[in-house]
């Protein structure tokens, strides 16, 4: 099963400013990568799919990288309402996997 | 509009069973992948089962042999059959379609039914 580790477990940071989540892979999941956003009481939304594919409707301040084992996902310019937990799953390999998940905290 | 509405959450005894539906519209149900993915409260999320529109289903090590994913195309409808249930089990379970262009990656998502398992 492939283990994926997100750092850090807790951002907190002001509207305007810059996001940076990270996600490592146990072992290279090449590019299929995807990145989530689950608010306070909902259901996860799909955001990137394989690394750096934004999903229909994903403001472009969202945006992924990485390839291999290393990934990350920036948001640009905070929103209040970027106000989530942000996790990232593995469609390499089955079972699929999640991490253990960011939460974003908005100053 | 597309919607994933689950439905059969409720109480159950330790070693019970429970039976898991997930009622989809606004889109051509037999041309997607489904997935059940599982939250316990305050927690992280855990794949549970997944079947393609062949009928191919894929369980991991925690739930196989206990668990049954189903589809019936013709009603539109996701199934999830919950064996040998223990309070490991207690979540809320979301039903999730993943378009075949890019499978395992869900792009809409039901609201949750909430499972609990407790004496």
């Amino acid at each position: 099963e492939i283990v994926l580790t997100q750092s850090p477990a807790t951002l907190s940071l002001s509207p305007g400013e810059r996001a940076t989540l990270s996600c490592r892979a146990s072992q290279s999941l090449s590019s299929y990568l995807v990145w989530y956003q689950q608010k306070p009481g909902q259901a996860p939304r799909l955001l990137i799919y394989d690394a750096s594919n934004r999903a229909t409707g994903i403001p472009a301040r969202f945006s992924g990288s990485g390839s291999g084992t290393d990934f990350t996902l920036t948001i640009s310019s905070l929103e209040p309402e970027d106000l989530a937990v942000y996790y990232c799953q593995q469609r390499h390999a089955w079972p699929y996997t999640f991490g253990q998940g960011t939460k974003l905290e908005i100053k | 509009e597309v919607q994933l509405v689950e439905s059969g959450g409720g109480l159950v005894q330790p070693g019970g069973s429970l039976r898991l539906s997930c009622a989809a519209s606004g889109f051509t149900f037999s041309n997607y992948d489904m997935h059940w993915v599982r939250q316990p409260a305050g927690k992280g999320l855990e794949w549970v089962s997944a079947i393609g529109i062949t009928g191919d289903t894929y369980y991991p090590g925690s739930v196989k042999g206990r668990f049954t994913i189903s589809r019936e195309n013709a009603e539109n409808s996701l199934y999830l059959q919950m064996n040998s249930l223990t309070v490991g089990d207690t979540a809320v379970y979301y039903c999730a379609r993943a378009p075949r262009s890019i499978p395992g990656a869900p792009d809409c998502w039901g609201q949750g039914t909430l499972v609990t398992v407790s004496s």
